[in-house]
């Protein structure tokens, strides 16, 4: 079954440190994938998608992503956090264009 | 251009209530999605419209739970006899077509007292 998993429920970063979130997949084809990011009570932003080509994507707000087909992964990265990154990230999958599958998502926290 | 909106943005609504959630998608776009949220989880799969196709129901929770699409246009949701646990964030998003990115609204926050 498709699947999407995120292995960190919460991290914390300073700012201006670096970021990596995690996202690991499962799917039986090359899959569409994309990060979003998600405000408290506010709706989900795209941060970025990949879709062929080139495995590093580059998205709005500084981050990218790079797809590694062996190891079924989309990690999003940032080389420098602002306070204004703290958010929810949610990474997600076409699923056949079906639907949407999404991970359980990563909470970030910047420390000033 | 206007993005996907929802509304109401907040509900209030009595246990064993109907309510109706409604979605208005990016004007041009085929595909049409609802998700829902509870606190502090992720997003759950409802339903899936694409153009005139027959609709995928197959993350409807029950049978209280329903959703038409006129058309490309305007969606809504609809939940019979609301039970405490539908509290949630009702999200709706909306693609150009299958297999492109989704892009969403600000959610309904349904709670049910």
């Amino acid at each position: 079954a498709q699947s999407v998993t995120q292995p960190d429920i919460h991290i914390t970063v300073s700012e201006g440190a670096s970021l990596e979130l995690r996202c690991n997949y499962s799917y039986g084809a090359t899959p569409y994938l994309f990060w979003y990011v998600q405000s408290p009570g506010q709706g989900l932003q795209l941060l970025l998608k990949y879709f062929s080509g080139d495995t590093l994507v580059q998205g709005i707000k500084g981050f990218e992503a790079e797809f590694k087909r062996s190891q079924s992964s989309f990690n999003l990265r940032k080389p420098s956090v602002h306070w204004s990154d703290a958010a929810e990230y949610f990474c997600a999958l076409d699923n056949y264009g079906q639907n949407f599958v999404f991970g359980p998502g990563t909470r970030l926290s910047v420390l000033p | 251009g206007a993005g996907v909106s929802q509304s109401p943005s907040n509900k209030v609504t009595e246990k064993g209530k109907d309510v109706e959630l409604r979605c208005d998608p990016i004007s041009g776009h085929t595909a049409l999605y609802w998700y829902r949220q509870r606190l502090g989880q992720g997003l759950e799969f409802l339903i899936y419209f694409q153009g005139n196709s027959a609709p995928d129901k197959s993350g409807l929770p029950s049978d209280r739970f329903s959703a038409e699409r006129t058309g490309e246009s305007v969606s809504t949701l609809t939940i019979q006899r609301t039970q405490q646990e539908d509290s949630a964030v009702y999200l709706c998003a909306s693609s150009l077509r299958a297999n492109t990115e989704a892009f969403f609204g600000q959610g309904t926050r349904l709670t049910v007292v």
